[in-house]
């Protein structure tokens, strides 16, 4: 079992509407999630961080952590053809500083 | 502003040649690490240091090597290069478990 794990994709939604992305992780001691949003031949740029359990909102989007059942997952509403990127979410192992990743969740948002 | 910087940004080598790839940053952030991405694999963590002389082997170390003589700085070497090195390398910079900071990569290829 890989120790992030996402949705390749492409996950295909209409503008304006909600694009729900989704994340488990391995290790129950992971302390803190980030997702990322990289676009094709750059860099990846923080999105968003989440350290408790329960909903966190940053404009349009919202990251949720259920650390019972070790998911992570963004919501992005009122989807703008923008935000069409790979999203990646990273997660912090227990008792280390390592970021591990999953492979990236592709969103396109349809004009 | 604080930025961590690559270079070079894109480098062709042939097999077996030895190849550096320099990640300079001006955060202060004692952990750094690299990171090679490929498609269908996400970032996959080859080397991260904690703070000046320490280094550490992550999930794809073999046929790379790194050393820490500063707080800026963190070369990645391939000893070696081999045509399955062929990637985007990242480097990366953080503070405890806060923002992961990404330099702009790196593409290799190897011949």
């Amino acid at each position: 079992q890989k120790e992030v794990e996402q949705n390749s994709g492409p996950l295909s939604v209409p503008e304006g509407a909600i694009a729900s992305l989704n994340c488990t992780y391995s290790d129950r001691g992971s302390q803190s999630f980030f997702w990322y949003r990289q676009y094709s031949g750059k860099s990846p740029e923080l999105i968003m961080f989440i350290y408790s359990n329960g909903d966190k909102e940053d404009g349009r989007f919202t990251a949720q952590l259920n650390k019972a059942s070790q998911y992570v997952s963004l919501l992005i509403r009122d989807s703008q053809p923008s935000d069409s990127a790979t999203y990646l979410c990273a997660v912090t192992t227990s008792g280390t500083y390592k970021y591990i990743f999953g492979t990236g969740t592709r969103l396109k948002v349809l004009a | 502003d604080a930025e961590i910087t690559q270079s070079p940004r894109h480098k062709i080598t042939e097999t077996g040649r030895q190849v550096t790839l320099a990640c300079h940053q001006t955060w202060n952030h004692n952990n750094m690490f690299w990171y090679r991405q490929d498609l269908g694999h996400g970032l996959r963590l080859i080397h991260y240091s904690y703070g000046v002389q320490d280094t550490n082997k992550g999930e794809v170390s073999d046929g790379y090597s790194v050393s820490r003589s500063n707080t800026e700085d963190l070369p990645l070497t391939l000893e070696s290069a081999a045509s399955s090195q062929t990637s985007v390398y990242f480097c990366a910079s953080s503070e405890n478990t806060g923002e992961l900071f990404f330099g702009e990569g790196s593409r290799l290829t190897v011949l």
